[in-house]
């Protein structure tokens, strides 16, 4: 299996910022995407990262080092909406995706 | 388009009962994917079809569940009889490559939340 792991939960404040981290098996790598899931509804497409580096979108970032197989989504700026599970996932040798247990992150006003 | 439906959107039966859950996915896509979600044991694929083919059904707990795909807009997942552990949100997934193809990802439907007394 591609032994994901990420912390269970994570709390910050409005306004503040938060990094998620993930680490996972490095053989056979085919990408990393992140999901973020709000109670109650689907799984919903953050982003992918294939290369080394940081990828931002708006208040969103990941992060990726193939080498060290390890990967962040930093969020910035935090509202009340982002509170919900952030799943980071990535596909084995056969291209289907194996997702972590998620981060739970709270945000308190 | 309307995205990946699913139907139902909760379903509450008794041990011993058939379950179908049923998926449409997006238009175009040629993979769909069954995934089963609980507390305990995270989102795991059951299994998934390319062009209405199951490729990989590995992840398919137990004979008691079974999933056909009889055409490019259709597929059900059935369990048949059901037991109270087999409760969780069951969610369908659709995508035109697999992962790690390309950057295309998977798009989730709502989810079925199966309760089984």
């Amino acid at each position: 299996g591609q032994n994901i792991d990420q912390p269970t939960e994570m709390t910050a404040t409005e306004g503040a910022i938060v990094q998620i981290n993930c680490t996972y098996q490095t053989s056979g790598f085919n990408g990393l995407f992140w999901y973020q899931q709000h109670a109650g509804e689907a799984p919903t497409f953050l982003s992918y990262n294939v290369l080394d580096g940081l990828e931002e979108k708006g208040r969103f970032s990941s992060f990726l080092s193939r080498s060290k197989g390890y990967s962040y989504l930093l969020l910035k700026e935090l509202q009340m909406k982002d509170s919900a599970s952030y799943l980071c996932a990535t596909p084995d040798s056969w291209g289907k995706l194996q997702f972590g247990a998620g981060t739970q992150v709270v945000v308190t006003p | 388009d309307a995205g990946v439906i699913q139907s139902p959107r909760h379903e509450v039966t008794e041990m011993g009962q058939e379950v179908t859950l049923r998926c449409k996915p997006i238009s175009g896509h040629d993979y769909l994917f069954w995934y089963r979600q609980t507390m305990m044991r995270g989102l795991e694929l059951l299994i998934y079809f390319n062009n209405n083919v199951p490729i990989d059904d590995s992840g398919m707990p137990e004979d008691r569940f079974s999933a056909k795909m009889p055409n490019a807009s259709f597929s059900t997942l059935k369990i048949q009889p059901s037991e109270p552990r087999d409760s969780a949100v069951y969610f369908c997934a659709s995508s035109s490559r697999l992962a790690g193809v390309s950057t295309d990802t998977q798009y989730f439907g709502p989810g079925t939340r199966l309760t089984v007394l």
